[in-house]
């Protein structure tokens, strides 16, 4: 049963980097494409972007300018860099694995395995 | 403002059947299929239906889904008051290139 967790700081300045990482276990982090999403506190869920496992990105275009991603996949890890924090980045921050099912010769994709989350503040 | 569309609010009683409909358009759900997310207060979203009406093992028959043109329902039968949560469509979108969700409804069971 693949779980996923995320680990980082709770709390984080204004003006400053948030680094989070996601560990990956009772799988491998390999063939996958795996994204981060965040959700504000009362409010939805927002993609952040994915990383494959070749390093290969795409990031939501309303955060591209301030993200980053990578991948250790000796270490089964993948990681976010979001900088220029704001207090409109606090938020629970969850990552995800994207699994995909073919159907009719076309790939349907969906998030099925989530971590618990992490909540991370922003403030001074 | 969420890219895909769902009402704020849902209720019903034990018992009944409820719908939650997600209306997107022609580069997610039109496209791609609906996604569906449980979120119960202070835990993670988990997957309830994928692939538009595919249920992972362990989700009740109660809940099941359907896909017509841009727009996806959740429906939910026999509801029960367990089944109080926070209910999230999501699908991938060919102009992103990545994900996009609906704000969310509020199932209330009275």
């Amino acid at each position: 049963q693949v779980q996923l967790q995320e680990s980082g700081p709770g709390l984080v300045k204004p003006s400053e980097t948030l680094s989070l990482t996601c560990t990956v276990s009772g799988g491998s982090i390999s063939s996958y494409y795996w994204s981060w999403i965040r959700q504000p506190p009362g409010k939805g869920l927002e993609w952040i972007g994915y990383i494959y496992q070749s390093g290969t990105t795409n990031y939501s275009p309303s955060l591209k300018s301030r993200v980053s991603m990578s991948v250790d996949t000796s270490k089964n890890q993948f990681s976010l860099r979001l900088t220029s924090l704001t207090a409109a980045d606090t938020a629970v921050y969850y990552c995800a694995r994207q699994e995909q099912e073919l159907v009719r010769f076309r790939y349907f994709y969906f998030l099925d395995v989530w971590g618990k989350g992490t909540t991370v503040t922003v403030s001074s | 403002q969420s890219v895909l569309s769902q009402p704020p609010s849902a209720s019903g009683t034990p018992g009944q059947r409820v719908t939650i409909s997600c209306s997107g358009s022609s580069s997610n759900i039109g496209i791609n299929s609906a996604t569906w997310y449980q979120q119960l207060p202070g835990t993670a979203p988990k997957l309830l239906l994928y692939s538009n009406d595919q249920r992972p093992s362990g989700v009740p028959d109660r809940f099941s889904g359907s896909k017509s043109g841009p727009s996806a329902s959740l429906a939910i039968s026999g509801l029960q008051s367990e089944d109080e949560a926070d209910y999230y469509c999501a699908a991938w979108d060919d102009s992103l290139s990545g994900w996009v969700f609906g704000g969310g409804t509020k199932l209330t069971v009275l």
